[in-house]
């Protein structure tokens, strides 16, 4: 298996864009979660879906985020507008009975 | 409130000397313990974990120590090599709920 796929690896906007991150799990995990990491606050936790339905979304920022998941395959991240501060490295990561995998991650930079 | 604590917050060691990184926790119910190790531009990597039945699991030169009437486990590097260099993480979880550590920037001096 390839593991965790991200796309794209690297984006740079400007303030008020749309941003769209996109994640292919791992064939046959049924969890899958969405990571934000900064210097500042670390590894935080986004939002999980279980299932393609998302179970806890505690952690997403504000209304400016979105995400969903529209089949076992593939999920996106939206941001719409972006800010600056939401510069940060995006991971995506799968699980099957606890094991959480992550993939290479998103580097966003919004200008 | 941080649900797992790690420490030290940066480490440097001596080629071939032990590593050893803390965490400790609160919340009884975590039942999985899972070390991760990041290399810079990469993705955290599962390395080693740990459920609360045994105090010890080795692979290779990584050990985790836990201990469970404590509430805190540890990572032990055994003869760390330059290689090592890196950043790790503990985590807990209980079921598919997932809490990190703030990270350990690890430097192994040849």
């Amino acid at each position: 298996d390839a593991g965790v796929i991200q796309s794209p690896r690297h984006e740079v906007t400007e303030m008020g864009q749309e941003v769209t991150l996109r994640c292919k799990p791992i064939s046959g995990h049924d969890y899958l979660f969405w990571y934000r990491q900064t210097m500042m606050r670390g590894l935080e936790l986004l939002i999980y879906f279980n299932n393609n339905v998302p179970i806890d979304d505690s952690g997403m920022p504000e209304d400016r985020f979105s995400a969903k998941m529209p089949n076992a395959s593939f999920s996106t991240l939206k941001i719409q507008p972006s800010e600056p501060r939401d510069s940060a490295v995006y991971f995506c990561a799968s699980s099957y009975h606890n094991e959480q995998f992550f993939g290479p991650g998103t580097r966003l930079t919004v200008l | 409130q941080q649900q797992v604590k790690q420490s030290p917050q940066s480490l440097i060691v001596q080629k071939g000397g032990i590593s050893i990184i803390n965490c400790a926790y609160e919340n009884t119910a975590f039942d999985y313990f899972p070390w991760y190790q990041q290399f810079p531009g990469k993705g955290p990597a599962l390395l080693i974990a740990i459920r609360p039945d045994v105090s010890e699991k080795k692979e290779g030169r990584f050990t985790i120590s836990f201990n469970k009437s404590a509430k805190q486990f540890s990572l032990h590097i055994m003869d760390s090599q330059p290689g090592d260099s890196a950043t790790y993480f503990c985590a807990a979880s209980t079921g598919n709920q997932f809490y990190f550590g703030t990270g350990t920037s690890l430097t192994v001096i040849p």
